[in-house]
């Protein structure tokens, strides 16, 4: 079974630019999650859906973030106009079962550094 | 919102050394998990323990619901338990919270 693709592996930006991050869940998994985790921190949830539905999206900074799943499937989460508070790694995780952290399954990240 | 704090926020230790984490949670968590982080970024699932004590291998987990309190043994350590090791919980909010994590180095 393949797990949880991210990509890119890396991105370096410099303040002001736009970078999107690609997310596979695992096939017939339906929850998908995005998390931001700065450096030396646990992760923080930003968004998590429920096949094409957000389900919540409340710690997502909506001014210049986005996220869709528009098929249930992949996910893309954007950052227009990257700040240096931006820096993280930025973690996908999905599950088949609703919300559960026993069958949370995590991609490799995304580390993010905004210059 | 629910919060998850963890202790000690680093810890170094020998080789062969036993490990004691905490995990502090402020409010009822129907599910409560332990992470590893590598030190390269990737996220594994070590085991779920929501009450009593359970064990995997070299892990011990005891966790005391009513306390709000888990914790995780690292018994006879090795240099490639060197990570950091994050709990996450579960609560009727549906959403899985993640504590602030405990980075481990183990020196040979």
């Amino acid at each position: 079974e393949a797990g949880v693709t991210q990509s890119p592996r890396y991105a370096v930006l410099q303040e002001g630019q736009a970078v999107s991050f690609w997310c596979d869940p695992i096939s017939g998994h339906d929850t998908l999650y995005w998390y931001q985790q700065p450096r030396d921190q646990g992760p923080q949830l930003l968004v998590y859906f429920r096949d094409e539905a957000v389900i919540d999206n409340s710690q997502l900074p909506s001014d210049r973030f986005s996220a869709v799943r528009p098929k249930g499937t992949n996910s893309t989460l954007k950052i227009q106009s990257a700040k240096q508070g931006d820096t993280a790694t930025y973690l996908c995780a999905s599950s088949p079962d609703r919300g559960s952290a026993e069958t949370l399954y995590f991609g490799s990240g995304t580390r993010l550094t905004v210059l | 919102g629910q919060q998850v704090q963890q202790s000690p926020s680093s810890l170094v230790l020998q080789e062969g050394e036993n490990a004691e984490l905490q995990c502090n949670f402020s409010s009822t968590a129907t599910q409560l998990q332990w992470f590893y982080q590598s030190p390269g970024g990737s996220l594994v699932s070590l085991l779920s323990n929501p009450s009593g004590t359970k064990h995997t291998g070299r892990l011990t987990s005891t966790t005391v619901t009513k306390e709000r309190r888990s914790s995780l043994h690292i018994s006879s350590s090795q240099t490639t338990d060197s990570g950091t090791y994050l709990c996450a919980i579960y609560s009727n909010t549906d959403k899985v919270v993640f504590g602030t994590g405990t980075r481990l180095q183990v020196s040979p």
